[in-house]
Protein backbone atom coordinates (compact mmCIF):
# COMPACT_ATOMS: atom_id res chain seq x y z
CA UNK A 1 0.00 0.00 0.00
CA UNK A 2 1.07 3.47 -0.59
CA UNK A 3 2.09 5.66 2.16
CA UNK A 4 1.00 8.63 1.10
CA UNK A 5 -2.45 10.75 0.64
CA UNK A 6 -3.24 12.94 -1.75
CA UNK A 7 -5.92 14.98 -3.33
CA UNK A 8 -7.44 13.13 -6.59
CA UNK A 9 -7.12 16.62 -8.41
CA UNK A 10 -6.62 19.75 -8.85
CA UNK A 11 -7.43 23.11 -10.94
CA UNK A 12 -4.22 25.69 -11.37
CA UNK A 13 -5.06 29.07 -13.64
CA UNK A 14 -1.46 29.24 -16.05
CA UNK A 15 0.66 31.45 -14.25
CA UNK A 16 -0.10 31.37 -10.94
CA UNK A 17 1.57 29.00 -8.35
CA UNK A 18 0.29 25.39 -7.76
CA UNK A 19 0.23 24.02 -4.49
CA UNK A 20 0.42 20.37 -4.15
CA UNK A 21 -0.32 18.59 -0.68
CA UNK A 22 0.42 15.64 0.38
CA UNK A 23 0.29 13.69 4.39
CA UNK A 24 2.70 10.68 5.01
CA UNK A 25 1.85 10.76 8.60
CA UNK A 26 3.65 6.97 9.02
CA UNK A 27 7.09 8.19 7.46
CA UNK A 28 10.35 7.10 9.30
CA UNK A 29 13.44 8.82 9.99
CA UNK A 30 15.28 7.41 7.13
CA UNK A 31 12.57 7.75 4.69
CA UNK A 32 12.88 10.52 1.81
CA UNK A 33 9.86 12.36 0.46
CA UNK A 34 10.07 12.32 -3.61
CA UNK A 35 7.39 13.93 -6.34
CA UNK A 36 7.20 12.85 -9.73
CA UNK A 37 5.10 14.03 -12.54
CA UNK A 38 3.38 12.03 -15.20
CA UNK A 39 2.81 13.64 -18.04
CA UNK A 40 0.02 11.95 -20.56
CA UNK A 41 1.80 9.11 -23.11
CA UNK A 42 4.81 9.32 -21.69
CA UNK A 43 6.91 7.84 -18.25
CA UNK A 44 7.37 9.57 -14.66
CA UNK A 45 9.41 12.51 -14.76
CA UNK A 46 11.89 12.89 -11.23
CA UNK A 47 11.33 16.76 -9.59
CA UNK A 48 12.31 16.80 -6.58
CA UNK A 49 12.98 15.27 -3.34
CA UNK A 50 13.78 16.09 0.08
CA UNK A 51 14.47 14.42 3.70
CA UNK A 52 13.54 17.03 6.23
CA UNK A 53 15.00 20.63 4.64
CA UNK A 54 13.19 22.43 2.20
CA UNK A 55 13.93 21.83 -1.14
CA UNK A 56 14.62 24.28 -4.31
CA UNK A 57 15.37 23.51 -7.67
CA UNK A 58 14.52 24.33 -11.24
CA UNK A 59 11.29 23.30 -11.76
CA UNK A 60 9.86 23.50 -8.19
CA UNK A 61 10.18 23.95 -4.46
CA UNK A 62 9.34 21.32 -1.85
CA UNK A 63 8.20 22.05 2.06
CA UNK A 64 8.26 19.53 4.33
CA UNK A 65 6.85 20.30 8.24
CA UNK A 66 8.96 19.96 11.18
CA UNK A 67 7.06 17.09 11.86
CA UNK A 68 7.64 15.45 8.25
CA UNK A 69 4.47 14.25 8.52
CA UNK A 70 3.20 16.05 5.19
CA UNK A 71 4.66 17.83 2.57
CA UNK A 72 3.92 20.48 -0.29
CA UNK A 73 5.11 20.64 -3.60
CA UNK A 74 5.07 24.48 -5.19
CA UNK A 75 4.98 25.08 -9.29
CA UNK A 76 5.91 28.96 -8.99
CA UNK A 77 4.25 30.06 -12.36
CA UNK A 78 2.14 26.78 -13.75
CA UNK A 79 2.19 26.94 -17.63
CA UNK A 80 0.40 24.45 -19.89
CA UNK A 81 2.75 22.01 -19.76
CA UNK A 82 2.53 21.69 -16.27
CA UNK A 83 -0.93 19.83 -16.70
CA UNK A 84 0.14 16.06 -15.47
CA UNK A 85 -0.78 13.43 -12.43
CA UNK A 86 1.71 14.03 -9.87
CA UNK A 87 3.31 11.32 -7.52
CA UNK A 88 4.28 12.49 -3.60
CA UNK A 89 6.13 8.94 -2.85
CA UNK A 90 8.24 7.83 0.65
CA UNK A 91 11.46 6.07 -0.35
CA UNK A 92 13.76 4.69 2.15
CA UNK A 93 17.16 5.01 1.67
CA UNK A 94 18.23 1.77 3.06
CA UNK A 95 15.99 -1.10 2.15
CA UNK A 96 13.64 -2.16 -0.43
CA UNK A 97 16.29 -1.49 -3.30
CA UNK A 98 15.20 1.71 -4.10
CA UNK A 99 11.90 0.88 -5.60
CA UNK A 100 9.23 3.75 -5.87
CA UNK A 101 5.49 3.26 -4.38
CA UNK A 102 3.45 5.04 -6.22
CA UNK A 103 -0.01 5.78 -5.59
CA UNK A 104 -3.23 6.90 -7.74
CA UNK A 105 -1.38 10.80 -7.90
CA UNK A 106 -3.16 14.19 -7.93
CA UNK A 107 -4.43 15.21 -11.50
CA UNK A 108 -3.48 18.83 -12.24
CA UNK A 109 -4.58 20.81 -15.08
CA UNK A 110 -3.51 23.62 -15.34
CA UNK A 111 -6.07 26.14 -17.49
CA UNK A 112 -5.71 29.38 -19.24
CA UNK B 1 22.57 11.95 -24.28
CA UNK B 2 20.09 9.65 -24.38
CA UNK B 3 17.47 8.72 -22.25
CA UNK B 4 15.91 5.32 -21.77
CA UNK B 5 14.09 3.85 -24.48
CA UNK B 6 11.79 1.01 -24.71
CA UNK B 7 10.40 -1.35 -27.49
CA UNK B 8 8.03 -1.61 -28.84
CA UNK B 9 6.11 1.38 -27.71
CA UNK B 10 3.21 -0.46 -28.39
CA UNK B 11 2.52 -4.33 -29.26
CA UNK B 12 -0.48 -6.15 -29.82
CA UNK B 13 -0.79 -9.45 -28.93
CA UNK B 14 -3.30 -12.71 -28.76
CA UNK B 15 -4.74 -14.55 -25.15
CA UNK B 16 -1.92 -17.32 -25.26
CA UNK B 17 1.07 -15.61 -26.94
CA UNK B 18 4.50 -14.82 -25.87
CA UNK B 19 5.72 -11.62 -25.78
CA UNK B 20 9.21 -10.00 -25.52
CA UNK B 21 9.88 -6.16 -24.16
CA UNK B 22 13.00 -4.34 -24.40
CA UNK B 23 14.53 -1.65 -22.54
CA UNK B 24 17.57 0.11 -23.27
CA UNK B 25 18.84 2.19 -20.07
CA UNK B 26 20.96 4.97 -19.71
CA UNK B 27 25.13 4.08 -20.42
CA UNK B 28 26.78 3.13 -17.32
CA UNK B 29 23.47 2.97 -14.86
CA UNK B 30 23.85 0.55 -12.60
CA UNK B 31 20.08 0.17 -11.55
CA UNK B 32 17.01 -1.31 -13.79
CA UNK B 33 13.68 -1.14 -12.74
CA UNK B 34 10.65 -2.26 -14.52
CA UNK B 35 7.46 -1.26 -13.44
CA UNK B 36 3.55 -1.94 -14.60
CA UNK B 37 0.99 0.56 -15.14
CA UNK B 38 -2.44 -0.36 -15.71
CA UNK B 39 -5.39 2.08 -17.03
CA UNK B 40 -5.76 4.73 -14.46
CA UNK B 41 -3.52 3.73 -12.00
CA UNK B 42 0.09 4.47 -10.46
CA UNK B 43 2.92 2.28 -11.65
CA UNK B 44 3.58 -0.92 -9.77
CA UNK B 45 6.68 -2.03 -9.10
CA UNK B 46 7.85 -5.55 -10.80
CA UNK B 47 11.68 -6.25 -10.47
CA UNK B 48 14.88 -4.76 -10.07
CA UNK B 49 18.75 -5.43 -11.24
CA UNK B 50 21.68 -4.23 -10.07
CA UNK B 51 23.77 -5.13 -13.14
CA UNK B 52 23.58 -8.44 -14.21
CA UNK B 53 22.14 -9.54 -10.88
CA UNK B 54 18.12 -9.64 -10.55
CA UNK B 55 18.02 -8.70 -7.02
CA UNK B 56 14.55 -8.16 -6.19
CA UNK B 57 11.45 -10.00 -8.46
CA UNK B 58 8.78 -9.45 -5.18
CA UNK B 59 6.53 -7.72 -7.66
CA UNK B 60 5.95 -10.37 -10.65
CA UNK B 61 2.51 -10.74 -10.65
CA UNK B 62 2.82 -14.53 -11.35
CA UNK B 63 5.38 -16.85 -12.89
CA UNK B 64 4.65 -16.66 -16.84
CA UNK B 65 6.42 -13.07 -16.16
CA UNK B 66 10.33 -13.52 -16.45
CA UNK B 67 12.96 -10.24 -16.82
CA UNK B 68 16.66 -10.63 -17.72
CA UNK B 69 19.90 -8.53 -17.65
CA UNK B 70 22.60 -10.55 -18.88
CA UNK B 71 25.44 -8.35 -19.80
CA UNK B 72 23.91 -5.73 -17.35
CA UNK B 73 23.33 -3.36 -19.96
CA UNK B 74 19.93 -4.17 -21.73
CA UNK B 75 16.97 -5.77 -20.54
CA UNK B 76 14.52 -8.15 -21.47
CA UNK B 77 10.58 -8.36 -19.78
CA UNK B 78 9.21 -11.75 -21.21
CA UNK B 79 5.67 -12.68 -20.43
CA UNK B 80 4.72 -16.54 -21.76
CA UNK B 81 1.36 -17.14 -22.15
CA UNK B 82 -0.31 -13.64 -21.93
CA UNK B 83 -3.66 -13.08 -20.29
CA UNK B 84 -6.07 -10.15 -20.51
CA UNK B 85 -5.16 -9.09 -17.47
CA UNK B 86 -1.40 -8.68 -18.38
CA UNK B 87 -2.90 -5.68 -20.43
CA UNK B 88 -0.70 -2.73 -19.34
CA UNK B 89 1.69 0.15 -20.06
CA UNK B 90 5.42 -1.49 -19.04
CA UNK B 91 7.92 0.84 -17.70
CA UNK B 92 11.16 0.49 -17.41
CA UNK B 93 13.84 3.12 -15.12
CA UNK B 94 17.11 3.54 -14.44
CA UNK B 95 19.35 5.25 -12.11
CA UNK B 96 23.51 5.58 -11.97
CA UNK B 97 23.96 4.75 -8.28
CA UNK B 98 23.00 0.85 -6.46
CA UNK B 99 19.40 0.95 -5.10
CA UNK B 100 19.28 3.92 -2.58
CA UNK B 101 18.54 7.88 -2.80
CA UNK B 102 18.54 9.04 -6.40
CA UNK B 103 16.83 10.03 -9.37
CA UNK B 104 15.42 7.15 -11.58
CA UNK B 105 14.93 7.74 -15.29
CA UNK B 106 12.17 6.59 -16.96
CA UNK B 107 11.52 5.46 -20.67
CA UNK B 108 8.19 5.96 -22.44
CA UNK B 109 6.68 2.67 -21.92
CA UNK B 110 5.41 -0.36 -23.84
CA UNK B 111 1.76 -0.37 -23.53
CA UNK B 112 0.05 -4.18 -24.21
CA UNK B 113 -2.83 -4.96 -25.30
CA UNK B 114 -4.13 -8.29 -25.44
CA UNK B 115 -7.20 -9.46 -27.30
Amino acid sequence: DAKTTQPTSMDCAEGRAANLPCNHSTISGNEYVYWYRQIHSQGPQYIIHGLKNNETNEMASLIITEDRKSSTLILPHATLRDTAVYYCIVRSATDSWGKLQFGAGTQVVVTP
Amino acid sequence: GAGVSQSPRYKVAKRGQDVALRCDPISGHVSLFWYQQALGQGPEFLTYFQNEAQLDKSGLPSDRFFAERPEGSVSTLKIQRTQQEDSAVYLCASSLAPAGVGEQYFGPGTRLTVT
